[in-house]
């Protein structure tokens, strides 16, 4: 139990589908993110949600939508994915940072996503 | 900009034979570099912070170290449940908010 749970643990797609991916954090965290995990590739931040706002992030397409409702729920709502979008979806929470310090961020079990 | 590199990739050692990973980074004001577990299927697992040169840390087989250029994580004696990608990554604060830049992890396989 990791304190960061993930839903659905697998999912399969097609490319005109639309499907949301669920986290809940049991961590009383006040920040919380999506993590892209790619063969190969290092993490990858795609959104952050800190004290309830929203953090931009440009380099992430259009076809990938956030939504974080509160504290302790995140969505990521996926829309016409291409087959180079089938990969690990990572959730993590964490406590928001200070000026002087960060803190560590938990991780989910995450969700592997295939785009046929 | 942020960046982290491990080595090696991949390492495989005998159970019992000691070694050490690598992971060399760059960033605009540390605020801490960390260390995760991550196992096939599963998502990385903590296992050290480290906020400045000079710093250890320990858990059971593992030590971790930091320099002002780099940081090792040191396996004693290590067995084969010790097998999984270690990751690394160096925290950066950007609009009010954090985040983890990650290397990309170095493979360690412990044969019985």
């Amino acid at each position: 139990e990791t304190g960061v749970t993930q839903t659905p643990r697998h999912l399969v797609m097609g490319m005109t589908n639309k499907k949301s991916l669920k986290c809940e954090q049991h961590l009383g965290h006040n920040a919380m993110y999506w993590y892209k995990q790619s063969a190969k590739k290092p993490l990858e931040l795609m959104f952050v949600y800190s004290l309830e706002e929203r953090v931009e992030n440009n380099s992430v397409p259009s076809r990938f939508s956030p939504e974080c409702p509160n504290s302790s729920h995140l969505f990521l709502h996926l829309h016409t994915l291409q087959p180079e979008d089938s990969a690990l979806y990572l959730c993590a929470s964490s406590q928001a940072p200070t000026p002087d310090s960060g803190n560590t961020i938990y991780f989910g079990e995450g969700s592997w996503l295939t785009v046929v | 900009e942020d960046q982290v590199t491990q080595s090696p990739e991949a390492l495989r050692l005998q159970e019992g034979e000691s070694s050490s990973l690598n992971c060399s980074y760059t960033v605009s004001g540390l605020r801490g570099l960390f260390w995760y577990r991550q196992d096939p299927g599963k998502g990385p697992e903590f296992l050290f912070t480290l906020y400045s040169a000079g710093e250890e840390k320990e858990k059971e087989r593992l030590k971790a170290t930091l320099t002002k250029k780099e940081s090792f994580l040191h396996i004693t004696a290590p067995k084969p449940e010790d097998s999984a990608t270690y990751l690394c990554a160096v925290q950066a604060v950007f609009q009010g908010a954090q985040k983890l830049v990650f290397g990309q992890g170095t493979r360690l396989t412990i044969n019985p």
